[in-house]
């Protein structure tokens, strides 16, 4: 199975700022990769596919890059309702597998 | 208003059987292929099964594999989860989940549920 690892776990972001996610696979994915934002006591949320682009309603501060095995999510500018856990999941290879989690904190 | 809603959740003995049921509204429920995906504490998201929009194709995770069925009732709009033998591991919040596309598969999830809890203890 591929092994998603995403760094850090928690990450300290003042409102305003930047906050840099990382996820990275055990091997390459391509491009086969999306992010989620889960707040408490809710379903996930697709953010983004294919690697970069955001889905349907995702605003525009939500950015990601990568291929093969590394991969960035980017939150040009906090806002405090982003202050939650955000996962990323390959979908290249069965199974579908999911990183651990990076909970953003303010 | 697109929605998915589990139901069928509870405790459950080890090695008891439970099914869960997930009814989706607002959207093409026949078009979609769907997959089960759970959360527990100890290992974050894990996916469990998927099945296609037809319901003739099936995955399962292999943690799974032989103890759970995936099928779909698409005129009653319906995803279903039998789960059987279960075991502590088993525990979490299980989530159906919508593949983004319409029949062909993209793999990963644009509209989940809230969650059925499947707790298997004694």
């Amino acid at each position: 199975d591929i092994v998603m690892t995403q760094s850090p776990a928690t990450l300290s972001v003042s409102p305003g700022q930047r906050a840099t996610l990382s996820c990275w696979a055990s091997q390459s994915v391509g491009t086969n990769l999306a992010w989620y934002q889960q707040k408490p006591g809710q379903a996930p949320r697709l953010l983004i596919y294919g690697a970069s682009t955001r889905a349907t309603d995702i605003p525009a501060r939500f950015s990601a890059s990568g291929s093969g095995s590394d991969f960035t999510l980017t939150i040009s500018s906090l806002q405090s309702e982003d202050s939650v856990i955000y996962y990323c999941q390959q979908y290249d290879v069965w199974p579908l597998t999911f990183g651990g989690g990076t909970k953003v904190e303010i | 208003q697109l929605r998915l809603v589990e139901s069928g959740g509870g405790v459950v003995q080890p090695g008891g059987s439970l099914r869960l049921s997930c009814e989706a509204s607002g959207f093409t429920f026949s078009a979609h292929a769907m997959s089960w995906v759970r959360q527990s504490p100890g290992k974050g998201l894990e996916w469990v099964s998927f099945i296609s929009f037809d319901g003739k194709n099936e995955y399962y995770a292999d943690s799974v594999k032989g103890r759970f069925h995936v099928f779909r009732g698409n005129s009653k709009n319906t995803l279903f989860l039998q789960m059987s033998s279960l075991s502590p591991e088993d525990t979490g919040l299980y989530f159906c989940a919508r593949d983004s596309a319409f029949w062909t598969p993209t793999w990963y999830f644009d509209l989940w549920g809230q969650g059925a809890l499947v707790t298997v203890s004694a």
